[in-house]
């Protein structure tokens, strides 16, 4: 299966500032998943995008699917402590995904 | 939404042995999967568990080396074979929700192996 390409790999904010994780494929996808994983947990799941240019919101956290579907992003605003972890995206389907390297964040207090 | 229970959550093994783990759901499900996450990279499939029938195992991993058995609905084990240090990496259990494309995780096995 193909690769998604995400970045950045780690990123370093102040609490309270703006995150964003950025997912890129060469081939177009059916939908993306992004997943959580805290430092020593297990990956969450947190949102399914399907619909091209779809955009959906949790809280402080908005996910994006490109027009092309080719691409989507993960925003936090105004993070906080708790954000900290491992973002993941993924793609496929029934189980077998391929994810993302993954971008780490760490939020200083 | 599934409740996964995995063991051992860890264990140090040495060099040539192997280790089984054990994959535990709450309810029913036609698809386990195996993934493995090499220490601070992202997550690979190993291979897909089918009840009644041979896991089916992802390019770069054979069933010499991480047999799967599936006995029935709720259970799966993985067995990671004559272990090198190479072989040292969380072991996650995974199975989908009932209708859905996500994901649900164990909470892992962290293998090292000496």
């Amino acid at each position: 299966g193909q690769q998604v390409m995400q970045i950045p790999q780690y990123q370093h904010v102040q609490e309270g500032e703006d995150f964003t994780t950025y997912c890129n494929s060469s081939t177009t996808l059916s939908n993306i998943q992004w997943y959580k994983q805290r430092p020593g947990g297990h990956p969450v799941f947190l949102i399914q995008l399907v619909k091209s240019g779809e955009v959906k919101k949790q809280k402080r956290l908005t996910f994006q699917f490109g027009e092309a579907k080719k691409n989507s992003s993960l925003h936090i605003t105004a993070t906080q402590t708790t954000d900290v972890g491992t973002y993941f995206c993924a793609r496929g389907s029934q189980g077998n995904l391929i994810f993302g390297k993954g971008t780490k964040l760490s939020v200083k207090p | 939404s599934a409740v996964i229970s995995q063991k051992p959550s860890r264990d140090i093994c040495q060099r040539g042995t192997s280790l089984t783990i054990q994959c535990q759901v709450d309810s029913q499900v036609t698809m386990m999967f195996w993934y493995r996450q090499q220490p601070g990279q992202s997550l690979t499939l190993i291979a897909t568990a089918n009840q009644g029938s041979e896991a089916t195992y992802e390019s770069g991993f054979v069933i010499d080396k991480f047999p799967i058995s599936r006995p029935n609905l709720t259970f799966s084990t993985l067995t990671v074979s004559n272990m090198s240090p190479e072989d040292s990496s969380i072991y996650l259990c995974s199975v989908t929700g009932t209708g859905t494309e996500k994901l649900f995780f164990g909470s892992g096995t962290q293998l090292s192996v000496l």
